[in-house]
């Protein structure tokens, strides 16, 4: 079968480093992608990896290691304004997303 | 920029009733979806459309119906709602397929059934 895992929760610090993980098991693979979702709204793309390594985008980076079924979103020089969920989710052999549960992100002054 | 746009954005309704969900897209998309959105738990595709006319089920297509009568229009519809379906709904719209990884997603839909 296929899981998707990422912490529930996490608290971090304006101007700091935060590192979001996601682990993930599946029998095919096609792409990992990760969203964000600030409350009540609608979640808005972010970044899509499918080969291995790290993708930078300004402040926000995404790192994917296939043989070991993981990625993490790197989010550098933290705003209050990325407070957020940040959801992962993993394209699989038949082109289905599997969306993981989310990681609230909480940044505090 | 309107994107997507869904309606209603709240609704409560009671075991038993019928309603319905729309979504429009003003991006051309050939492709739309219906996911929900539980605490908890990731997005789940309830119904989805490659284009005009057609729909498929997703993983929890159980209890709601879809119809794609217009390429800018995705209808979702519970003919008899049941608690189990108090839930957030997210449209979603793309160019491509999910292939290319970015979706289109409207504000949601917050529906209780009592």
């Amino acid at each position: 079968g296929q899981n998707i895992d990422q912490p529930t929760e996490m608290t971090a610090t304006e101007g700091a480093i935060v590192q979001i993980n996601c682990t993930y098991q599946t029998s095919g693979f096609n792409g990992l992608f990760w969203y964000q979702q600030h409350a009540g709204e609608a979640p808005t793309f972010l970044s899509y990896n499918v080969l291995d390594g790290l993708e930078e985008k300004g402040r926000f980076s995404s790192f994917l290691s296939r043989s070991k079924g993981y990625s993490y979103l790197l989010l550098k020089e933290l705003q209050m304004k990325d407070s957020a969920s940040y959801l992962c989710a993993l394209m699989d052999s038949n082109y289905q997303l599997i969306w993981g549960a989310g990681t609230k992100l909480i940044i505090k002054p | 920029n309107a994107g997507v746009t869904q309606t209603p954005k709240f609704r409560v309704l009671k075991t038993g009733q019928s309603m319905t969900l729309l979504c429009a897209q003003d991006m051309n998309h050939e492709y739309m979806y219906w996911y929900r959105q539980d605490p908890g738990m990731g997005l789940r595709l309830i119904h989805y459309s490659v284009g005009e006319g057609t729909t498929a089920k997703g993983e929890v297509p159980d209890g709601y119906n879809v119809s794609r009568l217009k390429k800018q229009n995705f209808l979702l519809g519970l003919e008899s709602a049941a608690p189990s379906q108090t839930s957030v709904y997210f449209c979603a719209s793309s160019s491509s397929g999910i292939v290319t990884g970015e979706l289109f997603f409207g504000e949601g839909s917050r529906l209780t059934v009592l």
